[in-house]
């Protein structure tokens, strides 16, 4: 049971161009949403996150959009920089526990 | 300090033998996370220990024993191991659940 989902594997953006990454989930209970990146044999990074109350949220060249009705959330990064290649896990929250529940990630190249 | 320790970086063990993951923080984080991760999936929670008690066991087996001594200290005990329990070994801290901060990992081989 795959309570949050990324669809795409993979992503191919040219530098200077936006890519976007997209995130489906479930389960009505999550009250946040985090976006975390990931190089090979590191931990997580965390990136952004959004509570369930806001559609958006902007950081820098990070912006989070959530679409509540639709359990869908993408995040926007522009411009894209090589430095940006890397998996990207969406996460969501379940509050009471603290207890988030990973995407299945998305490899993102940032080409030049 | 906003830094996340494990130790040891890369863990080779064999299926007899009993070994210990070791992860620190000093952010003051009151919650700190076990998650174990394969190859080309999701990292997947194990433990979560909120205020140095045990809040979440994900139904991991008793072959891992995680161990919280104090608010900066998390252990996974492991004993008994098989090969299917290789993977990347992530611990990770949070004061409020929001943005956990997560380490570098343990590479674990049991052979």
């Amino acid at each position: 049971d795959q309570q949050v989902k990324q669809n795409s594997p993979s992503l191919s953006v040219q530098e200077g161009r936006i890519s976007i990454l997209n995130c489906d989930y479930t389960n009505s209970m999550f009250d946040y949403f985090l976006w975390y990146k990931k190089y090979p044999a590191e931990g997580p990074t965390f990136l952004i996150s959004i509570s369930s109350i806001k559609d958006k949220n902007e950081d820098g060249r990070f912006t989070v959009f959530l679409n509540k009705s639709a359990k869908h959330l993408s995040l926007h990064i522009v411009p894209s920089q090589p430095g940006d290649s890397a998996v990207y896990f969406c996460a969501a929250r379940t509050g009471t526990a603290s207890k988030l529940t990973f995407g299945t990630g998305t490899r993102l190249q940032v080409t030049l | 300090d906003t830094e996340v320790t494990q130790t040891p970086k890369h863990l080779v063990m064999g299926m007899t033998n009993k070994k210990s993951l070791k992860c620190e923080q000093h952010m003051g984080h009151r919650a700190m996370y076990w998650y174990k991760q394969k190859a080309k999936k999701p990292p997947e929670l194990m433990f979560v220990y909120s205020y140095e008690k045990l809040s979440i066991n994900e139904s991991v087996p008793s072959r891992f024993s995680p161990e919280c001594p104090n608010s900066s200290l998390l252990n996974l005990h492991l004993h008994a191991l098989q090969p299917e329990d290789s993977a990347l070994y992530l611990c990770a801290s949070s004061q409020t659940g929001v943005g956990a901060f997560f380490g570098q990992g343990t590479r674990l081989t049991v052979v």
